[in-house]
């Protein structure tokens, strides 16, 4: 069975500093991989995916994510914080019929 | 640009009584998910449909929840009687699973629904 785990379900960092969200999955087979944002009072909305192409994905809002079979991981990163990406974050990957999402690692920026 | 819809966004209740949410799906996607979200139980999933038939719903109370799809562009979640620990946000998603997805199961979500029983 597939799953997910993100490791720290709190990361605070400063406005320009590097974003770094980890993400570790577990699949039987090869995998699809998704990151989601959940911004205040809204649905999620996908980052980016990963789909066996290109091992680095580029997403919106200047994120990217790289697979790493050996380490079965699949973290999000940006290289400089902005105020507005203070949010939820979801890693997920994908099960039989649905996607099986990670608890959520909430991102808060310091001015 | 196609979105899933719902309806109500907010909606306000007393115990006891019968709630009725609603999402349109994308048009094209084959597979429908209903979700609820807490503070203290995160993100979960009550159930989803393919091609409008039941294919989980372990995730879902059955004595008072229940989840349809009457045709391709809606699908409802009730819950009767509603209780306060029903309170939460209700997500409904879609997309295309399958072989034509080939393991490409990304979801798109609705707004949510807001959910509070007093």
């Amino acid at each position: 069975a597939q799953s997910v785990t993100q490791l720290g379900s709190h990361v605070s960092v400063s406005e320009g500093a590097l974003v770094l969200l980890r993400c570790n999955y577990s699949s039987s087979v090869p995998p699809y991989l998704f990151w989601y944002v959940q911004y205040p009072n809204q649905g999620l909305q996908l980052l980016l995916k990963y789909t066996s192409a290109a091992t680095l994905v580029k997403g919106i809002n200047g994120f990217e994510a790289e697979f790493k079979k050996s380490e079965t991981s699949f973290h999000l990163t940006k290289p400089s914080a902005h105020m507005s990406d203070a949010a939820e974050y979801f890693c997920a990957v994908s099960g039989t019929q649905k996607l099986v999402f990670g608890q959520g690692t909430r991102l808060t920026i310091n001015p | 640009d196609a979105r899933v819809t719902q309806t109500p966004r907010d909606k306000v209740t007393e115990m006891g009584q019968e709630v009725t949410m609603r999402c349109q799906p994308i048009l094209g996607h084959n597979t429908v998910f209903w979700y609820r979200q807490t503070m203290m139980q995160g993100l979960e999933l009550l159930a989803y449909f393919r091609n409008r038939a039941p294919l989980d719903d372990s995730g879902m109370p059955k004595d008072r929840f229940s989840a349809e799809m009457p045709d391709a562009t809606l699908a409802t979640l009730k819950i009767q009687p509603s209780e306060p620990r029903d309170s939460a946000v209700y997500f409904c998603a879609s997309g295309r699973t399958g072989i034509l997805a080939g393991g490409n199961n990304e979801q798109f979500f609705g707004p949510g629904t807001r959910l509070t029983v007093l």
